[in-house]
């Protein structure tokens, strides 16, 4: 099973419509949870990030984090051609040895959004 | 780029010729961070450096050394390419007071 798993896409959402954006994780300790957009040809670029269980609304955006189901998703509202990218879900996993993680992410495989006019 | 820079952009290398990634930032972070990004696989981390004179092994380090040799810049070395060494590549810095990391632009590697 991987550390992190996004929903398989791509996901094709029409114009004004909401995305959601799935992804689940495996180890329970992990504390910090955060979306990049990423697109095509060029680098990550941080959206989001959650820390506690609930929900984080900015802007359009909101992330959803529900530990004890290990699961993390972002909703994209109104949705615009702008928002078609591939949106990765990272997540801090602690090291096996119990020590600091020294901030070292798991990335999921990412998925492909297009939201079509 | 959040203050971080990388170079070359692009790079073309034959089979078992080396090369040294540059990653520089101006952000004043400790930790630094080398990730390879293939088609499907995501970004998988190849080596980090919590601070300065220290790194560590990451997910996918055989084939890579790396070098801290002050704050500001961290270098990926490939001592003999592979083909499968084809990648883009991103350094990243870490906020360390929410974990948050943030990429620089990118090399684009192809190993021939």
């Amino acid at each position: 099973q991987k550390e992190v798993e996004q929903n398989s896409g791509p996901l094709s959402v029409p114009e004004g419509a909401i995305a959601s954006l799935n992804c689940t994780y495996s180890d329970r300790v992990s504390q910090s949870f955060f979306w990049y957009r990423q697109y095509s040809g060029k680098s990550p670029e941080l959206i989001m990030s959650i820390y506690s269980n609930g929900d984080k609304e900015d802007g359009r955006f909101t992330a959803q984090l529900n530990k004890a189901s290990q699961y993390v998703s972002l909703l994209i509202r109104d949705s615009q051609p702008s928002d078609s990218a591939t949106y990765l879900c990272a997540v801090n996993i602690p090291s096996n040895a119990g020590g600091t993680s020294y901030g070292k992410l798991t990335f999921g495989q990412g998925t492909i959004l297009t939201v079509h006019p | 780029n959040a203050g971080v820079t990388q170079t070359p952009k692009f790079q073309v290398l034959k089979t078992g010729q080396s090369m040294t990634l540059q990653c520089a930032q101006d952000m004043n972070h400790n930790s630094m961070y080398w990730y390879r990004q293939d088609p499907g696989m995501g970004l998988r981390l190849i080596y980090y450096s919590a601070s300065e004179g220290t790194t560590d092994k990451g997910e996918v380090p055989n084939g890579y050394n790396v070098s801290r040799l002050n704050k500001r810049e961290f270098s990926l070395r490939l001592e003999s390419a592979a083909p499968s060494q084809t990648s883009v590549y991103f350094c990243a810095i870490r906020q360390v007071s929410y974990n948050e990391q943030f990429f620089g632009p990118g090399t684009r590697l192809t190993v021939l």
